[in-house]
Parts: structure tokens; C-alpha cells; sequence
């Protein structure tokens, strides 16, 4: 069945580098959202990219859906303290008419300034 | 501007206890959302809802029922708490819209002795 594979799990980075996380699938996907959750917070919907080879900025972060729409990348420009949390990808899975977000694990972003 | 409320925020149960998570939400979203979230495991869903007076089953469904007898409200239940079901629980919502983003509750951080 359609599975979402993240990774890293965890992403130790100093403040000022850039960092990329991966979202992988084995079969193609009609969207891929990506969340946040805070330490100790609630996951918070960021974006959602649609279309092949689709790439959307908020601010430092950069958003990418693959041209074969089974992967997508969230990069991270210049990383600030404000950016450690849980970063993590979902997608609707295609075979189910009921609305189900398949989540991948998550990336676990740890930031030291 | 309360978005998805739920009830309570903490909560310690002896084994065997029984127990209701209440998740609210007034933006009149059709689709609403039981979720786990363990240590690494990121979130698994419990149970889910498409409408009033419907559910199903999610990922992990075993030991926990629901319902929806309001669309504003979407109800977990307990039946004989066990430890393996400490965790925190995120209730979510979403409009009725294909592929829209979800909105998360703050959790409930439930421990069971």
C-alpha cells in the first residue's frame, strides 16, 4: 500500500546552516503536505504542493514536489533557533475515498545556536 | 478564533479505568480525526469520522471506540485503560474539500498507571 518515508528521523544543526529533509514514496501521489509541530505543541499545516516538479518558498524554507510526484524536499536556508521541531510530510492516500492523511515519521530538527 | 478545542489537556488513569476525550471544532469541517502519538512513531490514526453519525476504523483502532453524534464534536472512548495506551492523543479536523489540510487540536497528554 501507499507508504511515506521520511528522512532523516533526526537533524542535529548548527544555527546558520542549511538542511534538507526528504519525503519518499513507491507510488505516485496526487499532493504532499508538509507540518510542523513545536516541541511540547500541535502539528501546524505549512504548505501543500500539487503539481509535478512544483516548488513554493516561505521565507527560508523552500518546498519541492519531484517530477514523478513520489518524492518531495523541504530545505531549510540560513536555520534559526525558531526553526527546532518536528517537520513532517503527509499525503491523502490515492486508494481511499475517505479522506486519510498518511504521515510519514517525522524529522526531528534539533538547532544549536 | 478556537479552531479544534479538546478536553482535557491531562489526564492519569488507573488500568482498567474508563475515560472520554472530547474534541470540539467550529469551523463546520465534515471530516474529523483520532490520533496517537508515541515516542519515534510519529501519528497513527485511531478512528475517524466523514460526516455526522459516521466512523471508521484507522491504523489503530483496538481498545477504542468513538463517536459522532454532532459534527461540531467527535468523541474518544476508553473502554479499560491499559498502559500501552499512554501516549498523547491529537483530535483533527478538515472542510469536506478533497486533499485539504488538517487542523490539530492541542493534544491530551494521558498517562495509565
Amino acid at each position: 500500500g501507499q507508504q511515506v518515508m521520511q528522512i532523516p528521523q533526526y537533524q542535529h544543526v548548527q544555527e546558520g546552516e542549511d538542511f534538507t529533509t526528504y519525503c519518499n514514496s513507491s507510488t505516485t501521489l496526487s499532493n504532499i503536505q508538509w507540518y510542523k509541530q513545536r516541541p511540547g505543541g500541535h502539528p501546524v499545516f505549512l504548505i501543500q504542493l500539487v503539481k509535478s516538479g512544483e516548488v513554493k518558498k516561505q521565507k527560508r524554507l523552500t518546498f519541492q514536489f519531484g517530477e514523478a510526484k513520489k518524492n518531495s524536499s523541504l530545505h531549510i536556508t540560513a536555520t534559526q533557533t525558531t526553526d527546532v521541531g518536528t517537520y513532517f510530510c503527509a499525503a491523502y492516500m490515492t486508494t481511499d475515498s475517505w479522506g486519510k492523511l498518511q504521515f510519514g515519521a517525522g524529522t526531528q530538527v534539533v538547532v544549536t545556536p | 478564533n478556537a479552531g479544534v478545542t479538546q478536553t482535557p489537556k491531562f489526564r492519569v488513569l488507573k488500568t482498567g479505568q474508563s475515560m472520554t476525550l472530547l474534541c470540539a471544532q467550529d469551523m463546520n469541517h465534515e471530516y474529523m480525526y483520532w490520533y496517537r502519538q508515541d515516542p519515534g512513531m510519529g501519528l497513527r490514526l485511531i478512528h475517524y469520522s466523514v460526516g455526522e453519525g459516521t466512523t471508521a476504523k484507522g491504523e489503530v483502532p483496538d481498545g477504542y471506540n468513538v463517536s459522532r453524534l454532532k459534527k461540531q464534536n467527535f468523541l474518544l472512548g476508553l473502554e479499560s485503560a491499559a498502559p500501552s495506551q499512554t501516549s498523547v492523543y491529537f483530535c483533527a479536523s478538515r472542510s469536506g474539500y478533497s486533499n485539504q489540510p488538517q487542523h490539530f487540536g492541542d493534544g491530551t497528554r494521558l498517562s495509565i498507571l
